[in-house]
């Protein structure tokens, strides 16, 4: 099993450009999301979805879209880049978590992206 | 408030000590915990999950204090490899969201 992959794994944007993040997972978990990572944040949710065809926004939404079209992909947008978008960005996977401990998430390996 | 958080450190101990994080967290009603690892410049790897009764896997130990609302780890017999940035998950009891503390780094020292 692959887990979860993302691409690229590097990027460098002009501001104003867009662009795609591309996440996928092949262990049939219904729950996707996507952070970013800046030094002294930690990690702060974007968006999230709990199976195909349901997304929800997470705590810094703006500036990004999601869709989930089928259960193995959850690609994120970025509508027209900022310097403020300059990060790392990982997607996660996991089974839906209510009332489970136990089942945690398996991150990608992680997307540089850097806008100039 | 923050969902939660933690002590960013630096910790730096030498080889063989016994660390210990603590993260707070703020909604009462969370459900579940976690602890995860991450080395620089790589993705958040599980180490953990952490159970009401408290539990061991090796050298770490993790605890829940539910009545304080806070979850500990405790790194016994500390090694080398053990230098990582060490984040704190807590999932509340609507179950879709993951907050992650913003993580303690950890440096051991030979």
């Amino acid at each position: 099993n692959a887990g979860v992959t993302q691409t690229p794994k590097f990027q460098v944007l002009k501001t104003g450009q867009s662009m795609t993040l591309q996440c996928a997972q092949d262990m049939n978990h219904e729950y996707m999301s996507w952070y970013r990572q800046d030094p002294g944040m930690g990690l702060r949710l974007i968006h999230y979805s709990v199976g195909a065809g349901i997304t929800d926004q997470g705590e810094v939404p703006n500036g990004y879209n999601v869709s989930r079209s089928t259960t193995e992909d959850f690609p994120l947008r970025l509508l027209s880049a900022a310097p403020s978008q300059t990060s790392v960005y990982f997607c996660a996977s996991s089974f839906v978590t209510t009332g489970r401990s136990g089942y945690g998430y398996t991150f990608g390996s992680g997307t540089r992206l850097t806008v100039v | 408030r923050k969902e939660v958080e933690q002590d960013p450190g630096p910790f730096n101990v030498p080889e063989g000590a016994t660390v210990a994080f603590n993260c707070t967290y703020s909604n009462s009603a969370s459900q579940s915990f976690f602890w995860y690892r991450q080395d620089c410049r790589k993705e958040p790897k599980l180490l953990m999950s952490v159970y009401s009764s408290g539990n061991e896997d090796g050298r770490f130990t993790a605890q829940l204090n539910r009545a304080s609302q806070y979850i500990s780890l405790l790194i016994r017999d500390s090694k080398l490899s053990d230098s990582a940035t060490y984040l704190c998950v807590v999932i509340p009891n609507t179950g879709n969201q993951f907050y992650f503390g913003t993580g303690t780094s950890l440096t051991v020292i030979p």
